[in-house]
């Protein structure tokens, strides 16, 4: 079985202050872990995935995540918050032992950047 | 250009009636699902399909049906049988071999009038 979980359902920051998004997973297998944005009435975006290459992987509008598989950890952050920031960001685990589909999702964190 | 299209994006249903959300893709991908958005539970799995006309249930079925006829196609059909559809619909594909990531369609918004 696996498991994701997003350590914080709420985390407000200052636009220009860093931001620390927290996800630890369970795997009894070697995962891919990725993590998503999700702008109100949207779909989910894709910012970055670790799929057993690199720890330290970059995404997209100036995020990265660190894979440390002693932690079972892959936070998300970015050095300077913008106020586009804002938004639902869930981390989701894929490998033979998920679910149905393989995919599982943490419950989401909610970004707030305060101007 | 390529991705997963969603329709429409605002549905209204009356009580007793049956509901049909499309989704088609274009990347050629195997795998397509469907999941069920509700604030503050994050994304629950309603169906997946790995190949055509394959399909099976995920978490929350029960009051859903699905149809595989085409690679491209994986429309969802919200019955009266599902006493509480009021939520946001997603769509995702993916690669059915290795762990790739998701893609997802832009939801459609369910609402019982």
């Amino acid at each position: 079985a696996q498991s994701v979980t997003q350590l914080d359902s709420h985390v407000s920051v200052s636009e220009g202050t860093p931001v620390l998004l927290r996800c630890n997973y369970s795997s009894s297998y070697s995962p891919s872990l990725f993590w998503y944005v999700q702008h109100p009435n949207k779909g989910l975006q894709l910012l970055l995935k670790y799929t057993s290459a690199a720890t330290l992987v970059k995404g997209i509008n100036g995020f990265e995540a660190e894979f440390k598989k002693s932690e079972t950890s892959f936070h998300l952050t970015k050095p300077s918050a913008h106020m586009s920031d804002a938004a639902e960001y869930f981390c989701v685990v894929r490998s033979s032992g998920g679910g149905a589909d393989g995919l599982t999702f943490g419950k989401g964190t909610h970004l707030i950047i305060q101007p | 250009d390529g991705g997963i299209t969603q329709s429409p994006k605002y549905l209204f249903r009356k009580e007793g009636q049956n509901v049909t959300l499309s989704c088609e893709q274009n990347l050629n991908h195997d795998a397509m699902y469907w999941y069920r958005q509700d604030p503050g539970q994050g994304l629950r799995l309603i169906y997946y399909s790995q190949i055509v006309n394959d399909f099976q249930k995920g978490d929350i079925a029960e009051g859903y049906s699905v149809s595989r006829e085409k690679k491209e196609s994986f429309p969802l059909t919200v019955t009266s049988a599902q006493k509480n559809p009021t939520a946001f619909y997603l769509c995702a594909s993916s690669n059915s071999q290795g762990y790739t990531e998701a893609f997802f369609g832009q939801g459609t918004r369910l609402t019982v009038v």
